[in-house]
Formats: structure tokens, C-alpha cells, sequence
């Protein structure tokens, strides 16, 4: 699996834009970039993923650069209950399910 | 939620026992994955079972055990139970196949304390 670095810590103000950037430079062709979050002692959260194409669903956006070495997950309009740390995953597609390996993340404070 | 359920919620056990803890996976899913979170840290793969058989283990010794039932249900069995095991584990559940809809839908962990 490709490994994939984030910054530890970003400060966002409620109802502004968040903006967390994940580097994944030895990424494949084959490989998805896929989105978590976890609020604090609850089960990791799906937020969204994508494989060369920029993605948007309810919670979010993806933006996947061009050579696909890097990525940013977009949360327009930040709230409180955004605080969290998220995580940027790279994995293949396989027959049966696949693993996913986690990096530290980025703990995203939200501030009032 | 997710629908994936996880119990016990909290469970406090000493060095050497042996522990189970179960799973149960969301609706119309057949893989289940198991992961260890460490306090201040990201989750790590245990394994994964489909159709009742393991599919891919990470880096963790022999006894960690589990099992998938007919219905897709799961338990992680640990025996001789270690300090270091101390952690939230976390049980995900998803669809097999190629699809690129099968992300993985964690349950809410059950939080084991070795004393």
C-alpha cells in the first residue's frame, strides 16, 4: 500500500472552508485515495474517495492533482462537529475486500 | 451509524486470560475486518475474514484468532492476553468484489483494558 503523509494538526473557524492536503506521492495506477474521520473513541468514519477524478458527495470534496501524487479533502462549510482527526488511505481494489492502512492523521480542530 | 455492532463495549481483563470480543456486520455485507487503535494512534489491520474463511492477516501474532459465522457475524478471540493489547478494537464491515462502492463501515469498538 502506498504510504501517505499529512500534516499532525490544522486550526480551521466554524463556517469556513477546511482544507486538508495528503501527500501520497509512490502512488499506483490502480490505487484509490480514500477519506476517514474519527471523532474522538468512535468507530472511523467514511467520508469519501476517489481515483483520478475530483469527487463531491454530502460531506465533502476531493481534489486528486493530476499526477495523482497528492490530494486535499474540502469541508465547505466547517462545523464544531467537524473536529476530528482524518485520515488520507491509499488502497487497491482487491476480489474480497481489501485493508486499510492508517497513517498518524491530521487532528482538525474547529474553532468558534 | 453505520449499523455494524460491536459488543462488550468495555471490557477489563488481566494478563494471561483470554478474551472474545464480537461483531456483528451491516446489512448485505459478507467481509468483516478487524483493527487494533492504540491510544494516540491510527488503527492497524488485524485480519479480515469473507466467507467464513481469513482473507489477509497484518502483523500480529498467532494468538489473535477469529472466526466468521454463515450469517457474517465475526468474533476476535486473544489469548494470553499481553499489557500491549490494552486498545479499541474495531470491527468494519463491507461488500466483497471489484466494486469501488465496498468502503468499510466501522462499528463503534470495544475498548479492552489489560491489567
Amino acid at each position: 500500500d502506498a504510504k501517505t503523509t499529512q500534516p499532525p494538526s490544522m486550526d480551521c473557524a466554524e463556517g469556513r472552508a477546511a482544507n486538508l492536503p495528503c501527500n501520497h506521492s509512490t502512488i499506483s495506477g490502480n490505487e484509490y485515495v480514500y477519506w476517514y474521520r474519527q471523532i474522538h473513541s468512535q468507530g472511523p468514519q467514511y467520508i469519501i474517495h476517489g481515483l483520478k477524478n475530483n469527487e463531491t458527495n454530502e460531506m465533502a470534496s476531493l481534489i486528486i492533482t493530476e499526477d495523482r501524487k497528492s490530494s486535499t479533502l474540502i469541508l465547505p462549510h466547517a462545523t464544531l462537529r467537524d473536529t476530528a482527526v482524518y485520515y488520507c488511505i491509499v488502497r487497491v481494489l482487491g476480489e474480497y475486500g481489501n485493508k486499510l492502512v492508517f497513517g498518524a492523521g491530521t487532528i482538525l480542530r474547529v474553532k468558534s | 451509524e453505520t449499523g455494524v455492532t460491536q459488543s462488550p463495549t468495555h471490557l477489563i481483563k488481566t494478563r494471561g486470560q483470554q478474551v472474545t470480543l464480537r461483531c456483528s456486520s451491516q446489512s448485505g455485507h459478507n467481509t468483516v475486518s478487524w483493527y487494533q487503535q492504540a491510544l494516540g494512534q491510527g488503527p492497524q489491520f488485524i485480519f479480515q475474514y469473507y466467507r467464513e474463511e481469513e482473507n489477509g492477516r497484518g502483523n500480529f501474532p498467532p494468538r489473535f484468532s477469529g472466526l466468521q459465522f454463515p450469517n457474517y457475524s465475526s468474533e476476535l478471540n486473544v489469548n494470553a492476553l499481553e499489557l500491549d493489547d490494552s486498545a479499541l478494537y474495531l470491527c468494519a464491515s463491507s461488500r466483497s468484489g471489484r466494486a469501488a462502492y465496498n468502503e468499510q463501515f466501522f462499528g463503534p469498538g470495544t475498548r479492552l483494558t489489560v491489567l
